[in-house]
């Protein structure tokens, strides 16, 4: 019940295409949805988070939509980058701070 | 401001021994937690302490231990190292909730 389940393992995609990340959860009383960015050599750095009371949140080039019902939450990355080549890790938390990890996504953007 | 830091960056350990990580958060930040990073495991949660006193804790060994000064500062600690401890360890920081920004962490080999 714990657990965040994330798809795709791995995604290529053109620049300026629309990669798409998922993630599902069970926990219901999750109440914390972020979304990480790691580079290689790197620690995580936060790029977007949204709350379960919200649908869809923008920041930059960044959006998460959110499906409460379907206990879903996605991942877009519009008009992307070789720069947003990247791997992405969704996650979620309970109001214990604790966050519980996606397995990751190896993303490839090709200029 | 300045961001996560870890120390040292990069460790080699012989099995049996033990290591001791450190972690300074951003500054006016009281809650640090560790995560611990393989590829067959992800990210992993290890523990979490705010003004000094360890608020949540992981599924993992007594092996692992923690804690954290009047600076905030946490220091990590693993006795007895086994090979499968080689990780990336994670720190992050946070003001009180769930916002959470890492470190780059320490890269453990145990040989």
């Amino acid at each position: 019940q714990q657990q965040v389940k994330q798809s795709p393992q791995s995604l290529i995609v053109q620049k300026g295409g629309i990669p798409i990340i998922n993630c599902a959860y069970e926990n219901t009383a999750f109440d914390y949805f972020p979304w990480y960015q790691q580079f290689p050599g790197k620690g995580p750095a936060l790029l977007i988070a949204i709350r379960p009371d919200v649908s869809e949140k923008k920041e930059g080039r960044f959006t998460i939509s959110f499906n409460k019902s379907a206990k879903q939450f996605s991942l877009h990355i519009m008009d992307s980058q070789p720069g947003d080549s990247a791997t992405y890790f969704c996650a979620a938390s309970l109001a214990d701070n604790k966050l519980i990890f996606g397995a990751g996504t190896r993303l490839a953007v090709h200029p | 401001k300045a961001g996560v830091t870890q120390t040292p960056r990069y460790l080699i350990k012989t099995r049996g021994q033990q290591v001791t990580l450190s972690c300074s958060p951003i500054s006016g930040h009281r809650s640090v937690s560790w995560y611990q990073q393989t590829p067959g495991q992800g990210l992993q949660f290890l523990f979490e302490y705010f003004s000094e006193t360890q608020r949540n804790k992981g599924n993992f060994p007594g092996r692992f231990s923690g804690r954290q000064f009047s600076n905030s500062r946490s220091e990590m600690n693993v006795s007895t190292l086994e090979l499968g401890d080689s990780a990336l360890y994670l720190c992050a920081s946070s003001l009180e909730g769930q916002e959470a920004f890492f470190g780059q962490g320490t890269r453990l080999t145990v040989v």
